[in-house]
């Protein structure tokens, strides 16, 4: 079955950076793309980037962009997530999502259909 | 940037009502809207993608409407289980260009027992 499995809870302090992980299992890795997702206490989601484990190839939210870094290995099915220069803005349920797709009328529909369990990132002095 | 509003912002009811969720977008997006399920400490859950696809093994009493810029998410019939919060998701430019963003979310409903 389908599994995204994601590294555990980090504590960093502000300026530092964190990198989480995220293994995939069950399915073709270099098939489908991998988003992340993060959630800060208490508010909504905020797309954070795209990673295609085929190419490498990366999209990342422009307030973002210069502070992340999505990378991934083939061999063990593993995509990470690098944020640096980190603020206390930062704290939050960090989630990585494999992106699904389904042709519907011509046109390809995309979505979220399997999600890692999260990982907790508290930024703290 | 599309963005997404979603009402009511929070909703109390009873088990066995009907409920209905709206999401707004910001411009046309044709069915490229997905909602999610999301429980406390748990990562969200498709419930519905392309507009009105209901995901595979999900109930269904759980039903999504619209195109353009008007969606609705429908559970004809609440349940114990389905207190929690919602959130649609546009997917306008995912495939092929990934236009950043390529996603954005609602900013949720929050469903409670009455």
């Amino acid at each position: 079955q389908v599994q995204l499995v994601q590294s555990g809870a980090e504590v960093k302090k502000p300026g530092a950076s964190v990198m989480l992980s995220c293994k995939a299992s069950g399915y073709t890795f270099t098939g489908y793309y991998i988003h992340w997702v993060r959630q800060a206490p208490g508010q909504g989601l905020e797309w954070m980037g795209i990673f295609n484990p085929s190419g490498g190839k990366t999209t990342y939210a422009k307030k973002l962009q210069g502070r992340l870094t999505m990378t991934g290995d083939r061999s063990t099915t593993t995509v990470y997530m690098e944020l640096s220069s980190l603020t206390y803005e930062d704290t939050a349920v960090y989630y990585c999502a494999r992106e699904g797709a389904i042709a519907v009328a011509g046109n390809i529909r995309t979505y979220f259909d399997y999600w890692g369990q999260g990982t907790v990132v508290a930024v703290s002095s | 940037d599309i963005q997404l509003t979603q009402s009511p912002p929070s909703l109390s009811a009873s088990v066995g009502d009907r409920v209905t969720i709206t999401c707004r977008a910001s411009q046309s997006i044709g069915t490229s809207l997905n909602w999610y399920q999301q429980k406390p400490g748990r990562a969200p859950k498709l419930l519905i993608y392309a507009a009105s696809s209901l995901q595979s093994g999900v109930p269904s009493r759980f039903s999504g409407s619209g195109s353009g810029t008007d969606f609705t998410l429908t559970i004809s019939s609440l349940q114990p289980e389905d207190f929690a919060t919602y959130y649609c998701q546009q997917s306008y430019n995912a495939p092929p260009t990934y236009s950043t963003p390529p996603y954005t979310f609602g900013q949720g409903t929050k469903l409670e027992i009455k």
